[in-house]
Parts: C-alpha cells; structure tokens; sequence
C-alpha cells in the first residue's frame, strides 16, 4: 500500500517570500500525485496533479511541483506568495492501475505574514 | 458549470441518532467519494461509488453505509451517532476513477452531542 508523507505540519512565511511544501510519497509501482488546496470552511480544491511526462507540473495560482522518482517526492513550489495563499495544503497519492483510491498526506498549514 | 453540491452544510444530532448526508456530483461525473476529516485523523475514505455500484470502502464500522443513484446522486447514512462521528464530511466527484482527480464539495459539518 501507498503512503504519504508531508514532512512539515505548519510552514510560516513572509508575503512575497518563496515557499516550499514537502511531500514524500512510498511505493514500488507507478502512481499518479496530486496536490490539493483547502480555504477555511471549504472543501479541497485541485491544485495540480502529475500523470506521466513532464517532470515539472504547473497548477493555478502559480504554484508548481515537481515530481523526483529517485527521491519519491513531489514537492511544491511558489516563487512569490500572498495573503490569500494562507490556507491548508494536501499531497495526495494514486497507484496508476490500483484500487484508484488516493491516500492523502495530514496536509501542510501555510501561513503567509505580511 | 455547478460544483458538488453538497446538503446540508451543518447538523447537529444526538448520541443514537441517525443522519442522511447528500452529495451532488458535478454533471457528467460518475464516480463519487466520501471522506471524513477530523484533526486528529486527518482525511479518512469511506467508500467510492461508481455508475451505482460501491467499489470501494473504507475502515470503517458497518453504521456507515452509502448508496448512489442513477444520476449519479450519492448519499451517505451514519447510524447510532457517536461523539467521535463529529468530523466535515466531504463529497469528491470525479469524470473518471483514478487520474482524473477530485472535484470535492463544501462538506457537511456534523456534530454529535
């Protein structure tokens, strides 16, 4: 079975200052990933998600990831970050040709400090 | 076009009670899932429905039960509330199983006292 993995529970960081989210994911066959955005009293929204390809994914709200096969992980990047980028961040994980369920990391709280 | 619909937004219920939770999927989707988040848990997975059918389900105790309709409408029950059934519950639509990723409602938020 798969597992995920975000290495930091809460990230704190200026307005306009880059910013990081880690996420390490396990497993021995192909899978797809996935990460998701929630605002306060909201559902989760899809930021970006990587099928195949391309290692460099771009999503909306300018963020990207990027997914490393050799170090299993699928960080995710913004080089400028703003107020409204202040909400809850999930990596999710799909086996390709599984139960196609995905497991879903304990999310990353970003908090952006003008 | 609409997003997952998902009714109502909040319940209150009592320990012992039952409660019917309701999912629209965004047109054309067929497939739908149920979460529950909670804090300490984090995202948990009930069960997946497809074209009417479950697919998959989750760890969870038998008072957790769904169906899903032929418009694709799903609903979930929870039977003989608990304290610890208190959590958002959330409904993911998707065009397909797998790599498509999710579309996922507002939640349901239920709380049991």
């Amino acid at each position: 079975a798969q597992s995920v993995t975000q290495l930091d529970s809460q990230v704190p960081v200026f307005e306009e200052a880059p910013v990081e989210l880690r996420c390490n994911y396990s497993s021995s066959v192909s899978v797809y990933l996935f990460w998701y955005v929630q605002y306060p009293n909201q559902g989760l929204q899809l930021l970006l998600k990587y099928l195949s390809g391309s290692t460099l994914v771009k999503g909306i709200n300018g963020f990207e990831a990027e997914f490393n096969k050799s170090q299993t992980s699928f960080h995710l990047r913004k080089p400028s970050v703003h107020i409204s980028d202040t909400a809850e961040y999930f990596c999710a994980v799909t086996l390709s040709g599984g139960s196609y369920i995905p497991t879903f990391g304990r999310g990353t709280s970003l908090i952006v400090h003008p | 076009k609409a997003g997952v619909t998902q009714t109502p937004r909040y319940l209150i219920k009592t320990r012992g009670q039952q409660v019917t939770l309701s999912c629209s999927p965004i047109s054309g989707h067929r497939s739908v899932s149920w979460y529950q988040q909670t804090p300490g848990q984090g995202l948990q997975f009930l069960f997946e429905y497809f074209s009417e059918t479950q697919r998959n389900k989750g760890n969870f105790p038998g008072r957790f039960s769904g169906r899903q309709f032929s418009n694709s409408r799903s609903e979930m029950n929870v039977s003989t509330l608990e304290l610890g059934d208190s959590a958002l519950y959330l409904c993911a639509s998707s065009l397909e199983r797998g790599s498509a990723g999710y579309t996922f409602g507002s939640g349901t938020r239920l709380t049991v006292v």
